[in-house]
């Protein structure tokens, strides 16, 4: 089965820019995990998703960022405009909702976002 | 807040050698995880853990979790170099709640 689908795998951009990161999480899972990784902060959630619906989105930095889930295998992050500091691996998971597996996380291969 | 504190944050070995890494907080955790990030992939579960003073074996690494479940250590004996990465370790809290507690990670380097 594939794993979970991320994409552009790098992205480069300059500031201002509206940048668009992509995730198709693994076929029946119902949690979706997006998360930023930095060496000063280390990988910080920046939201989920249970069944398409936002529960937990504490972890976005500020308005510039929103997350979209129109449906069960696509989600979206957003970051408008983007800043230099918006720099790092953004990470995609999923999860599934029951089994002996339930509380792992699977991820993706993120996207290492820079913003000049 | 809740914090897990991970330590050594780095560690470079010579093949053959053992190590261990600890995870400690102040807080109490569900279960905690194991995961090894390689460098340009996600992480990935190497092991969770359940029960107070619980110790599980994957191959030559050994995971055990505190018996009042703030704590656990991951102790790799005879390292080789294929065991280099970023061990993070993550702690979930009680109840339905889906969010993990991270730790910054400890990096380690096997050298042959």
């Amino acid at each position: 089965d594939a794993g979970v689908i991320q994409s552009p795998r790098h992205e480069v951009t300059e500031m201002g820019q509206e940048v668009t990161l992509r995730c198709k999480p693994i076929s029946g899972h119902d949690y979706l995990f997006w998360y930023r990784q930095t060496m000063m902060r280390g990988l910080e959630l920046l939201i989920y998703f249970n069944n398409n619906v936002p529960i937990d989105d504490s972890g976005m930095p500020e308005d510039r960022f929103s997350a979209k889930m129109p449906n069960a295998s696509f989600s979206t992050l957003k970051i408008q405009p983007s800043e230099p500091r918006d720099s790092a691996v953004y990470f995609c998971a999923s999860s599934p909702s029951g089994g002996r597996d339930t509380d792992t996380q699977y991820f993706g291969p993120g996207t290492r976002l820079t913003v000049l | 807040t809740q914090l897990l504190e991970q330590s050594p944050q780095f560690l470079s070995i010579q093949e053959g050698e053992n190590l261990t890494v600890y995870c400690n907080s102040s807080s109490v955790f569900s279960s905690l995880q194991w995961y090894r990030q390689e460098p340009g992939e996600g992480p990935v579960l190497l092991v969770t853990v359940v029960t107070g003073g619980e110790v599980k074996k994957l191959k030559r690494l050994t995971f055990q979790f505190g018996d009042a479940r703030k704590d656990s250590s991951l102790h790799i004996t005879a390292a080789q170099p294929g065991d280099t990465g970023l061990y993070l370790c993550a702690g979930k809290g009680a109840g339905n709640n889906r969010k993990l507690i991270w730790g910054l990670g400890t990096s380690l380097a096997v050298n042959p």
